[in-house]
């Protein structure tokens, strides 16, 4: 049983179009979040939700857009992709403050053309 | 605010010898410090973690680290390399009340281990 998945694996597409990434997790965590690791390896945090609720919104463009429909489920929308949204992006969850440890997904590579 | 150095950003050592990979935290609260291994284009999958309770932290592999309070290292350490020991490893910290678990993460160490 896979604790934290996200689909798609692969993600290859044109400039300004809009795609999504979701992620769902079976651990009951009650935290849930998104990074972004650049090329370079550096890994970023972008958002974090609490049951449903936004707790970190870093700075991030605003055609990013989360969305999280309940505690185990928290998607990533991105409007008008630019090349330089080209990246992997984790899902993470956790129990609160992060005591018990991160449980990532195995990431999403997102290449625009 | 919290913040983590890694120091090297790639460290090559032979199959069989030491591997210590090095990290520096600092926190403004009780930290929670993690090391996580990324095999190529795989996800991030966790070393080992302290939280609270014993210093020296055994991980998965044969990994470990120690924990010093009031001094910044949290350092990587494993006896004897394995060819399957070469990946990429990050440190990271968090803590309690921050930022509702904001882990922030060093720019990682590539190891590479040599026959």
């Amino acid at each position: 049983d896979t604790a934290v998945s996200q689909t798609p694996k692969y993600l290859v597409t044109q400039m300004g179009n809009d795609k999504s990434i979701k992620c769902e997790q079976n651990l009951g965590h009650d935290t849930m979040y998104w990074y972004k690791q650049d090329s370079k390896k550096f890994l970023k945090i972008m958002f974090s939700y609490n049951n449903k609720e936004l707790i970190i919104n870093e700075t991030v463009p605003n055609r990013f857009s989360p969305k999280s429909p309940d505690k185990a489920h928290l998607n990533l929308h991105i409007n008008s992709l630019e090349l330089g949204d080209s990246a992997v992006y984790f899902c993470a969850s956790s129990l609160p403050h992060g005591a018990g440890g991160y449980t990532f997904g195995s990431g999403t590579r997102l290449t625009v053309v | 605010a919290q913040s983590v150095t890694q120091l090297g950003s790639h460290v090559s050592v032979s199959e069989g010898a030491l591997v210590l990979l090095r990290c520096n935290y600092s926190s403004s609260v009780p930290p929670y410090l993690f090391w996580y291994v990324q095999y190529p284009n795989q996800g991030l999958q966790l070393l080992l973690k302290y939280t609270t309770g014993a210093t020296l932290v055994k991980g998965i592999n044969g990994f470990e680290a120690e924990f010093k309070k009031s001094e910044t290292p949290f350092h990587l350490t494993k006896p004897s390399a394995h060819m399957s020991d070469a990946a990429e490893y990050f440190c990271a910290v968090s803590g309690y009340g921050v930022s509702q678990g904001n882990l922030k993460f060093g720019k990682g160490t590539k190891l590479s281990v040599k026959p």
